[in-house]
């Protein structure tokens, strides 16, 4: 059974440091892992999306990493903002389309200013 | 990108009345819908998939008399939460994929707050 690993749990930091966000699966034959953001009390916003064939994907100041092989992905936070306070989710889909995603328990993050 | 809606977003009910949940694929299709739930600081869990046509398939562990889904559009699948105890408080959040072709990445609805007084 496939199990998602967030580690740390929380994490503290000031703004306009980088940071690294750590997620580990059991279960290698993934389709896709996705990093979503929650915010407290609200749904959940995608940030990256890795095919099982790629290394990384970048969006502006987020870099996500795959390495299936031994079951790790990093989600790298450059120059943190306040505004990146937030819960981050990583998610990994089985090994074919349209299936539903498997959740860590997320990385809870507070930026202060 | 896919736009999914829920309705209602916050819901209050007293115990033993029940709960319908609706979500929406706005700008495509979708066979295929699942249901999440989230109790507060835990994960989203997997309750069951909902399949247009067809019977939902419940995770282990989750009552399907108690949470009857419908899909019965390509557009629609709907959560009803049957006398609904304090117990079933949570956040329950849907899911679609689009259509194959699109990496198989996963549009999610903005949740659902219920709160069973």
């Amino acid at each position: 059974k496939q199990e998602v690993t967030q580690i740390p749990a929380a994490l503290s930091v000031p703004e306009g440091e980088n940071l690294v966000l750590n997620c580990s699966f059991t279960d290698s034959a993934i389709y896709n892992l996705q990093w979503f953001r929650q915010d407290p009390g609200k749904g959940l916003t995608s940030l990256l999306l890795i095919q099982s064939s790629q290394r990384e994907q970048t969006s502006g100041r987020l870099n996500a990493s795959l390495d299936k092989s031994s079951g790790r992905s990093t989600l790298y936070i450059a120059a943190s903002q306040p505004g990146d306070s937030a819960t981050y989710l990583c998610a990994v889909a089985a090994n074919q389309a349209g299936t539903a995603l498997i959740f860590g328990k997320g990385t809870t993050l507070s930026v202060s200013s | 990108g896919a736009v999914v809606s829920q309705h209602p977003s916050r819901v209050i009910c007293k115990s033993g009345t029940s709960v319908k949940i609706e979500c929406r694929s706005l700008d495509f299709q979708a066979t295929t819908m699942f249901w999440y739930r989230q109790f507060p600081k835990q994960s989203l869990m997997l309750m069951a998939t909902s399949n247009e046509g067809s019977k939902a398939t419940y995770e282990q562990g989750v009552e399907k008399d108690k949470f009857l889904i419908n899909h019965a559009s390509l557009t629609l699948s709907t959560l009803t939460v049957t006398s609904a105890h304090p117990e079933d408080s949570s956040f329950y959040i849907c899911s679609a994929p689009p259509a194959a072709g699109r990496y198989n990445e996963q549009f999610f609805g903005p949740g659902t707050r219920l709160t069973v007084l």
